[in-house]
């Protein structure tokens, strides 16, 4: 069974600094999809973020970057230079075929 | 950019009454989904529809909810008898396929319902 492990419930980040959260996975497939959704207080998944298995690169969005270890199953999240609207939850969701699977989710405080 | 409607975005039902979350998804996706998020926990897949039939479901989706997509456009969310522990946000979501093609996996902005 594919699983999602986000070992961080809650960190927090100065403004402009860089904040780094861990995501681990389990599956068996070779071919699947990795996101990192943003949930801010109005509660809207947001996606941030994708990256497929069989891409080496790892994915890049303005200031959203992910380091995807296929071998060690780990995807992790780097925000750079971090603002206030970052503040949210984030979600690392797995998906293979069809439906997405969830990690419990990282509450990302920033400090002005 | 096309969005996945959710209706209504804030329900507060009585215990024991039946209640319809309604989803209008992206007009030309083919797959549809419910998940659920109960406060403070993960997003749970609830089920998935393709070709007017239940594709896949989850442990959470017992005989007390249904799905149906009843004039081509909606697609509705049905727990026949809520429970207090039904209270939570849900999210609709649909896609252009299964698998690949990745892009076009969409999330509505979810109904939070609240049993009292």
């Amino acid at each position: 069974a594919q699983t999602v492990t986000q070992s961080q419930p809650e960190m927090s980040v100065q403004e402009a600094e860089t904040v780094t959260l861990s995501c681990t996975y389990d599956t068996s497939e070779s071919d699947y999809y990795l996101f990192w959704y943003k949930q801010p207080p109005s509660r809207q998944m947001i996606l941030v973020i994708r990256q497929e298995a069989y891409k080496q690169q790892n994915a890049t969005e303005n200031r959203f970057s992910v380091n995807f270890q296929k071998a060690a199953k780990s995807f992790s999240l780097k925000i750079s230079d971090s603002q206030l609207g970052d503040a949210a939850m984030y979600f690392c969701a797995y998906r293979s075929a069809g439906e997405f699977y969830f990690g419990t989710g990282t509450s990302l405080t920033v400090i002005p | 950019e096309p969005e996945v409607t959710q209706t209504p975005s804030h329900q507060v039902t009585q215990m024991g009454q039946e209640v319809i979350l309604r989803c209008v998804p992206i007009s030309n996706h083919l797959y549809f989904y419910w998940y659920r998020q109960i406060l403070g926990q993960k997003v749970e897949f609830l089920v998935s529809f393709y070709n007017n039939e239940i594709s896949e479901k989850s442990e959470i989706f017992d005989d007390q909810f249904s799905v149906e997509r009843p004039d081509g456009s909606n697609f509705t969310l049905k727990i026949r008898s809520t429970k207090l522990e039904d209270s939570a946000m849900y999210f609709c979501a649909s896609s252009e396929g299964r698998g690949r093609p990745l892009y076009g996996y969409t999330f509505g902005s979810g109904t939070r319902l609240t049993v009292v």
